[in-house]
């Protein structure tokens, strides 16, 4: 079936190391993608996006890549800081999915001090 | 500016007791969506509503159903409750109703059905 997954379920970081998450999808007809950052006990939030017309796209301090040859879709976080602790999704929308995200399981951030 | 506003923020329900679970958002959004979220998964989407006056099922509808009041608010109902619906369930908005933009979520309802 279609779906998005991500390889590994916890990252352990120091501070001021540089975090990179990533995410396999399998659905080739998903021609938008965007991050989201969940910290404990609140919502989603929303960090960064790409459309498959690119491989890269920088805000501020994260970069997500985009792979369309292999499906894979990464989000590096650089010098990471204890707030960038948290469980991050990638989430996919299928081109004729309409209005309609499918997430991953997340990977859970930690950033050591 | 609030965003998104869900209520209650816990809940405790029997099975087979009904619920509703309030969403408001005051951005100006035209399309609203309800996810459950389960340990160790991603979100997964139950209903959504593209603009006020419609409303689509999504990857998980069974057991609920909602209802677009207004462009601000979107209900989620559940009408006998089952253990199987112990979960998070979040609100989201949108501005864009012709595809996805950048959504805006709630802080989450966590509900348990004993």
């Amino acid at each position: 079936g279609e779906s998005v997954g991500l390889h590994l379920p916890t990252l352990s970081v120091q501070e001021g190391d540089n975090s990179i998450i990533n995410c396999a999808y399998s659905n080739s007809a998903s021609d938008y993608f965007i991050w989201y950052k969940q910290e404990s006990g609140k919502g989603p939030q929303f960090i960064i996006d790409i459309r498959s017309n690119m491989d890269k796209r920088q805000g501020q301090r994260v970069t997500v890549l985009l792979n369309k040859t292999v499906k894979h879709l990464s989000l590096q976080i650089a010098a990471t800081q204890p707030g960038d602790s948290a469980v991050y999704f990638c989430a996919e929308n299928p081109r004729n999915a309409g209005n309609m995200l499918t997430f991953g399981g997340g990977t859970r951030l930690m950033v050591k001090p | 500016n609030a965003g998104v506003t869900q209520t209650p923020k816990f809940q405790v329900l029997k099975t087979g007791q009904s619920m509703t679970l309030q969403c408001a958002q005051d951005m100006n959004h035209n399309s609203m969506y309800w996810y459950r979220q389960d340990p160790g998964m991603g979100l997964r989407l139950i209903y959504y509503s593209a603009s006020e006056g419609t409303t689509d099922k999504g990857e998980v509808p069974n057991g609920y159903n909602v209802s677009r009041l207004n462009k601000r608010e979107f209900s989620l109902r559940l009408e006998s409750a089952a253990p199987s619906q112990t979960s998070v369930y979040f609100c989201a908005s949108t501005r864009t109703s012709g595809g996805i933009g950048e959504l805006f979520f709630g802080e989450g309802s966590r509900l348990t059905v004993l």
